[in-house]
Order: structure tokens, then sequence, then C-alpha cells
């Protein structure tokens, strides 16, 4: 049974960056045709998936937040992570990290709990 | 790629069938649609892939259908445990996109 879960600080100073990072249990990060995705859900609204980084390290980022955006994989660890910088009360929502699989499987099967983070001085 | 979800809550009993729909601005390549069910504190589920596939561990109760650019998930008789919100999402394109979600209350 694949779990993940997000770990990092629940709050962040505007301006600064965003840090979190989601430890995969029960599968390895690096194992073929798998992707490996971070989806937002600001307070009240709906989810907004991020961006993603398939099992040999290459990212994808949504349009409106590539150039704040890195996500990046540490196969050592057994883990992702998500850097979002210049942050604005706007990126405050629930972040949650899931697995996506692969061409027509393409959708997401496993997601951690989510992770609350407030941009706030 | 915009996914138009409807109604926005369902207000409904315990026992009742549950009618949930998604529409898409063009049409869904391969049936690319899936659904999920949030819940505070616990991790989202998926329930249906490709349109009206089950992910495993799904009870027969939920079923989803269409093509094109409309799809519906229908729960058949709701019981107490499937109160939330439900998505719909599309991965035909690149740029994955989820609707607005439909809130069912028990």
């Amino acid at each position: 049974q694949v779990q993940l879960q997000e770990s990092g600080p629940g709050l962040v100073k505007p301006s600064e960056t965003l840090s979190l990072t989601c430890t995969v249990s029960g599968g390895s990060v690096s194992s073929g045709y798998y992707f490996w995705s971070w989806i937002r859900q600001p307070p009240g609204k709906a989810l907004e998936w991020v961006g993603f980084v398939s099992f040999s390290g290459v990212p994808t980022y949504t349009p409106s937040l590539k150039s704040r955006l890195t996500i990046s994989l540490d196969t050592s660890k057994n883990q992702f992570s998500l850097k979002l910088a210049s942050v604005t009360a706007a990126d405050t929502a629930l972040y949650y990290c899931a697995r996506e699989g692969y061409d027509d499987d393409s959708f997401f099967d496993y997601w951690g709990q989510g992770i609350l983070v407030t941009v706030s001085s | 790629f915009v996914l138009t979800q409807s109604p926005g809550t369902l207000s409904l009993s315990p026992g009742q069938r549950a009618t949930l729909s998604c529409r898409a601005s063009q049409s869904v390549n391969k049936r690319k649609i899936a659904w999920y069910q949030l819940k505070p504190g616990q991790a989202p589920r998926l329930l249906i892939y490709g349109a009206s596939s089950r992910a495993t561990g799904i009870p027969d109760r939920f079923s989803g259908r269409g093509s094109g650019t409309d799809f519906t998930l229908t729960i058949s008789t709701l019981e107490t445990e499937d109160f939330g919100v439900y998505y719909c999402q599309q991965y035909a394109n690149s740029l994955r996109t989820f609707g607005q979600g439909t809130k069912v209350e028990i």
C-alpha cells in the first residue's frame, strides 16, 4: 500500500519561499511510470493542479506558477519536494502530494492527507 | 480545459440516489475523467477513472458514465459515510484540471 505524507512549515511570511516535502512509503519514487504531483486547495475554493516531477526527475508546472515553482525528486530519501518562491496571501492553501500514473492512467491514485500552509506576516 | 460541475450542493437522505454532473468545455479524449471524494482531515480518495472504471476497493454503489463533454457520477444508495465534496478531473490534457466540486450533504 503506497502512502504519502506531506511535511513543512505551516506558516510562511510574504515574499519568502514555501518549501514542502512529500515522503513516500510502500513504493519507490524512482520506479518507472509514475509522476509525483502537488495539488493545492485555497480556502473555500476548488482543487488546483500545481505540477509534477516524473520518475526520472523531469518536472512539469502549471503555467500560472511556472516562474516561481520548483518540484524535484530525492531518490535517496524516497521523497519529492515543492519550492514556491515570492509567496503572497494568494498562495495560502491546503497542499496535497499525490501519485499520478502514466499515459492512459494519469489520474491520481494515492494522496497524502494534506498540509495547510498560511502566508502571513 | 474547463470542467463545470453541477449542482453545487446536493442535500439528500440516506438511501436516496445522488447524481453529479461534470461538463467539459471540449471533448475529453479517451474518456479520461476521474472522480474523487474529499472529506476534511482525510486523504482524497479516487473513486472512478476512465469515466466508468471503479478504483480498487470502491463500493459498487458508485458508478460513472459519460463520453465527449458530459460525464456523470451516480451514488445509487447513499450511505452516511458518503458525505463530502466530489470533484471531477480531466487528464486528457497535459495541464490537469478539476471541476469546482459538488458538496453532498446527508
